[in-house]
């Protein structure tokens, strides 16, 4: 049981728009601490796509972005690709004896 | 560029320990924090610990207080964890990040470490 929440999957087309939610709470990001995302292909290492909550590492296409509003956070992938297919996390501090870091349990993202 | 290498893959048996090393070149080895991260089949990525290799400080997540280790030694630009205690659901990848000062977010990650607990 992930503290952050995320869906375990979604999908779409090439071409459209998907989000990813992360739901957590007072102790994280209802907390004001940044929620960051990360993207893990197949058979590699995750790596960082979104930092700060709306920050892009150099290198990572602008169809990436984040927002955080409250107690939740969300990552927008636009113009879908074949090679989006991956794993997708979220991450943020966290106050509180789970901390001081916690991540989301995982959204498998299908491209169909 | 900054990279992490990380070990070899580890075969243990349970109640034994292992110790997994992580390589750092291509920037300031002190300068930033070293963070580890596990991934456990079927259960996410779950946090570790982190440690300063500048001031030698380290946390650890509640999970894990007491059966891990992380040590540095900057002379050679590297981090070491070690977990004692092993059990079968500690069969994961092992992952060595680095993480700037302060702001709990990993900027690199090391290729990963297998490690696989069986009796």
């Amino acid at each position: 049981q992930s503290v952050l929440t995320q869906p375990p999957s979604v999908s779409g087309a090439p071409g459209q728009r998907v989000t990813i939610s992360c739901t957590g709470s007072s102790s994280n990001i209802g907390a004001g601490y940044d929620v960051h995302w990360y993207q893990q292909l197949p058979g590699a290492a995750p790596r960082l796509l979104i930092f700060g909550n709306d920050n892009r590492p150099s290198g990572v296409p602008d169809r990436f972005s984040g927002s955080r509003s409250g107690t939740s956070a969300s990552l927008a992938i636009t113009g879908l690709q074949a090679d989006d297919e991956a794993d997708y996390y979220c991450q943020s501090y966290d106050s509180s004896p789970s901390g001081p870091v916690v991540f989301g349990g995982g959204t498998k993202l299908t491209v169909l | 560029q900054v990279q992490l290498v990380q070990s070899g893959a580890e075969v243990k048996r349970p109640g034994a320990s292992v110790k997994i090393s992580c390589r750092a070149s291509g920037y300031i080895f002190t300068s930033y924090e070293i963070h580890w991260v596990r991934l456990a089949p079927g259960r996410g990525l779950e946090y570790m610990g982190w440690l300063s290799p500048n001031y030698g400080n380290t946390g650890y997540a509640q999970k894990f207080q007491g059966r891990v280790i992380l040590t540095s030694q900057t002379s050679t630009n590297t981090a070491y964890m070690e977990l004692s205690g092993l059990k079968s659901e500690d069969t994961a990848i092992y992952y060595c990040t680095r993480g700037p000062r302060a702001l709990w977010y990993d900027d690199h990650w090391g290729q990963g470490t297998l490690v696989t607990v069986a009796s």
